[in-house]
């Protein structure tokens, strides 16, 4: 079973920025990539961005563009966003990325337990 | 912007078999994904590659695929199958991950 996990609940104030980490088993950097989601309250899964740290390439959501910063270091991936709002109120998560052959697909078979971040004004 | 449009609810008796669709109008051309989330837990992958089960997710449960619409059909519905549902593809370029609005599925 594959173990990814992630950092502890955090409060933060509006406009400030939060940093959550993701640990993988040491072999995952070498053959996989790290997505990040949201979920928030009463609203449904969404998409973030990925990171595949073997090729050093990043990917985000349009929607999160020049706010939120993916990384990845040794056996750890780190999720960064600023100007924060009550609107990231949310759960946060990171999840073990497999591509398709073909560029047909990319899914997430593993996940973390998932980081509350809550925003406060 | 492209959207993957699920229906919001999804309700049946244990024992009948539920049907959750997903529409995108790129779903001909990329494969498609289902997760599935309870309360408090992460989201569990539950197909792969429009109809492909991960190892530990048993046959009652299984993905079709038909034009523009993939289904999500689990049978002999149970208490625990009370969850919400997620499919996932990407947009049209392949290279953004979608996630459609989520069914939550209850079981009467």
């Amino acid at each position: 079973q594959v173990q990814l996990v992630q950092s502890g609940a955090e409060v933060k104030m509006s406009g400030s920025s939060v940093k959550v980490a993701c640990k993988a088993p040491g072999d995952t950097f070498s053959n996989y990539g790290i997505t990040w989601v949201r979920r928030a309250p009463g609203q449904g899964i969404e998409w973030m961005g990925g990171i595949i740290p073997v090729l050093g390439t990043v990917d985000y959501a349009q929607k999160f563009q020049g706010r939120v910063i993916i990384s990845a270091a040794t056996s750890t991936a780190y999720m960064e966003l600023t100007s924060l709002t009550s609107e990231d109120t949310a759960i946060y998560y990171c999840a073990r990325e497999r591509g398709v052959e073909g560029a047909k697909g990319r899914y997430f078979d593993y996940w973390g337990q998932g980081t509350l971040i809550t925003v406060s004004s | 912007s492209y959207e993957l449009t699920q229906p919001p609810s999804v309700s049946v008796s244990p024992g009948q078999t539920a049907r959750i669709t997903c529409s995108g109008d790129a779903l001909p051309n990329l494969y498609a994904y289902w997760y599935q989330q309870k309360p408090g837990q992460a989201p569990m992958l539950l197909i792969y590659n429009d109809i492909e089960r991960p190892s530990g997710i048993p046959e009652r449960v299984s993905g079709s695929t038909s034009g523009t619409t993939v289904t999500l059909t689990i049978s002999g519905v149970q208490a625990e199958d009370e969850a919400d549902y997620y499919c996932q593809s990407a947009d049209s370029s392949g290279a953004y991950v979608i996630f459609g609005g989520g069914t939550k599925l209850t079981v009467l």
